[in-house]
């Protein structure tokens, strides 16, 4: 199976919460990062969490790690549709060259 | 100016043609990396390079070759190429801090005729 698992869409009424999911296979893996690709672009780098964390909180986005269960999540508050992208789940490991595995992205489409 | 720019932006080229990719970075960064996107595959890495000196193979770099200019420039070369290449093509860049993350270019759309 894959390390790194998304489902591949998700669709949301604007103004709602948004709640991407992620799951990893790797119990040492430290760093576990979010990415918006928005089209013609880029990844950007949303935010991170480091696993001695369960939740960190940055305006409208708030990441959750469940460690045991190996699970992360990206919820948006009050989506819009600027909000409207791919978003990459990345985690990297706490030995070896620390290069991110990523999943295959999960495409936000924000309904007016 | 961007903090990584690849050069061109879009390409068409024919099957079997030499065709190579730039990326430049202003970010003073060390580690530079070569991915390239298909719809539903994510990100897989190609070729990614700790300093100017090293390079190593990521997980498809069959078919790819890069060579490592300067600090800031990583070029990304297909000897003989073929429509199954045909995708996007990201340059990335990260310091040693993890912190950071990565900070990625904005492609280049290769089209293999």
């Amino acid at each position: 199976g894959e390390d790194v698992e998304q489902s591949l869409f998700l669709s949301v009424r604007e103004g709602d919460s948004s709640v991407i999911n992620c799951t990893y296979t790797d119990s040492s893996s430290t760093y576990l990062y979010w990415y918006k690709q928005e089209p013609g672009a880029g990844l950007q780098l949303l935010t991170y969490i480091f696993s001695n964390m369960d939740m960190k909180q940055d305006q409208r986005l708030t990441v959750l790690l469940n460690k045991k269960d190996k699970h992360l999540s990206l919820r948006i508050a009050d989506t819009q549709t600027g909000d409207s992208a791919i978003y990459f789940c990345a985690e990297t490991q706490s030995g070896g060259s620390y290069i991110p595995t990523f999943g295959r992205g999960t495409s936000l489409i924000v309904h007016p | 100016d961007a903090d990584v720019t690849q050069t061109p932006r879009n390409r068409i080229t024919k099957t079997g043609k030499r065709i190579m990719l730039e990326c430049s970075q202003t970010k003073g960064h060390d580690r530079m990396y070569w991915y390239r996107q298909d719809p539903g595959l994510g990100l897989r890495l190609i070729y990614y390079s700790f300093d100017v000196k090293d390079i190593n193979k990521g997980e498809i770099s069959d078919g790819y070759s890069v060579s490592r200019q300067a600090q800031a420039k990583f070029s990304l070369s297909l000897e003989s190429a073929i429509p199954n290449q045909t995708a996007l093509y990201f340059c990335a860049t990260s310091d040693w801090d993890r912190e950071n993350g990565y900070t990625f270019g904005s492609g280049t759309r290769l089209t293999v005729v």
